[in-house]
């Protein structure tokens, strides 16, 4: 297996612009998870799908932030419109159903830079 | 707030032992991890601990839970040049999604 793919691996936009991350999770996992890294902030959880639907999207910071999953092999994290205070990198990570303990599988992130 | 809290940076020499440190903040937390972040690169889980054990050994790595004090540690024996990486402790809170600390930062002199 591939491990978890996103795309773009770097994206530079403008302020006010809609930027749309994408991700690709493991086969056969039935979690997905998007998480912000930001030098002030740290890793923080924005939302996480189960078997495709929402479970927890407390994180997401603001309307301008939407998450979808279509189908269990495929997520978009979509900011519209985009600020510079977006600007951190944005990891997807997948894990399986479990009793615990189990992995959760980064992807390598998109670098998001805002001007 | 939910901070799980970490120093931030540590430096060793080669051969020597690292210990990370870090408090967590929910005792509902049924597993604790630790991952490993290289440059430009995701997270890669380490090893993790469950919560009513209070050690754990893989290999260089040993994990130490004080669950009273909500203290995890991570020892790296022999620390090598290649360990050089920023990890970061993670629970669970009693949920399927992962709380991260801020991450301590481990440099390697040779």
């Amino acid at each position: 297996d591939a491990g978890v793919i996103q795309s773009p691996r770097h994206e530079v936009t403008e302020m006010g612009q809609e930027v749309t991350l994408r991700c690709k999770p493991i086969s056969g996992h039935d979690y997905l998870f998007w998480y912000r890294q930001t030098m002030m902030r740290g890793l923080e959880l924005l939302i996480y799908f189960n078997n495709n639907v929402p479970i927890d999207d407390s994180g997401m910071p603001e309307d301008r932030f939407s998450a979808k999953m279509p189908n269990a092999s495929f997520s978009t994290l979509k900011i519209q419109p985009s600020e510079p205070r977006d600007s951190a990198v944005y990891f997807c990570a997948s894990g399986p159903m479990g009793q615990g303990g189990e992995k959760l599988f980064f992807g390598s992130g998109t670098q998001l830079s805002v001007l | 707030g939910e901070d799980v809290e970490q120093s931030l940076f540590l430096s060793v020499r080669e051969g020597d032992s690292s210990v990370i440190n870090c408090t967590y903040t929910d005792s509902s937390s049924t597993y604790l991890y630790w991952y490993k972040q290289e440059p430009g690169a995701g997270l890669q889980l380490l090893t993790y601990i469950f919560s009513n054990m209070d050690m754990k050994q893989d290999q260089r790595l040993t994990v130490l839970l004080n669950k009273k004090d909500k203290h995890l540690s991570l020892r790296i024996a022999d620390t090598q040049t290649g360990d050089s990486a920023i990890y970061f402790c993670a629970e669970d809170m009693g949920r399927r999604a992962l709380t991260f600390g801020s991450g301590t930062r481990l440099q390697v002199q040779p």
